[in-house]
């Protein structure tokens, strides 16, 4: 266990629908990274935030988007989702910016 | 032309093998370098990392990077049924963003 949560673990959902995604990073932990899992592409990442503060974006899509609350946990935010958004989504949290970052296990998302 | 590349496999070796798994990449700007393993419906486990050239070790494994090559590899010695995992490196120059292979299907049979 890496002592990151994610949740939910699946989540099923028609296109043109949005979701929230939720992580809680390891206690202690103030960096909170995103990144997609899908077949084709691999691990993509796709935003970091610092301590509330967005710190790195990648192949984010325009209809994504992330925030850190000052609890530290984060919620990626997909919406008017396609089926090509279907993927693994992993949240991942290291102590400052390093990259040895753990990662939780992942929601899976479905779009029917 | 992707920045990391890795063989996807599958690639399938006898209990006891020692197994060697590699990456090349592109941009001579990473100095990051690091090793996931990934069980099924799992979330990558950070295995080894490393900064500069050389090797690293750490029980049976080891991580050897040769930035002249810009190539990487990970050991494993003695492998076990229960390294059977999708192996990922991953690479950085930041420090924020890794940039990951696709990941090598590993097989390790009784």
């Amino acid at each position: 266990d890496s002592g990151v949560t994610q949740t939910p673990k699946h989540l099923i959902t028609a296109t043109g629908q949005r979701v929230t995604l939720r992580c809680s990073p390891r206690s202690g932990d103030l960096s909170v990274y995103w990144y997609q899992q899908s077949l084709d592409q691999g691990l993509q990442f796709l935003i970091q935030y610092y301590n509330g503060e967005e710190r790195a974006k990648g192949n984010i899509l325009e209809r994504f988007s992330a925030q850190q609350f000052p609890d530290l946990h984060s919620e990626l935010n997909l919406s008017s989702l396609e089926l090509g958004d279907s993927a693994l989504y992993f949240c991942a949290s290291s102590v400052v910016t390093g990259p040895d970052a753990f990662f939780g296990q992942g929601t899976r998302l479905t779009v029917v | 032309q992707k920045e990391v590349e890795q063989d996807p496999g599958p690639l399938s070796v006898p209990e006891g093998a020692i197994v060697s798994l590699n990456c090349t990449y592109s941009n001579s700007a990473f100095q990051y370098f690091m090793w996931y393993r990934q069980y099924s419906r799992k979330g990558p486990e950070l295995l080894m990392y490393t900064y500069s050239s050389g090797n690293k070790e750490d029980g049976r494994f080891t991580a050897q990077v040769d930035k002249s090559s810009k190539y990487i590899s990970l050991f494993i010695r003695d492998s076990q049924p229960s390294d059977s995992a999708t192996y990922l490196c991953a690479i950085s120059d930041s420090g924020y963003a890794l940039n990951f292979g696709k990941g090598t299907s590993l097989l390790v049979t009784p």
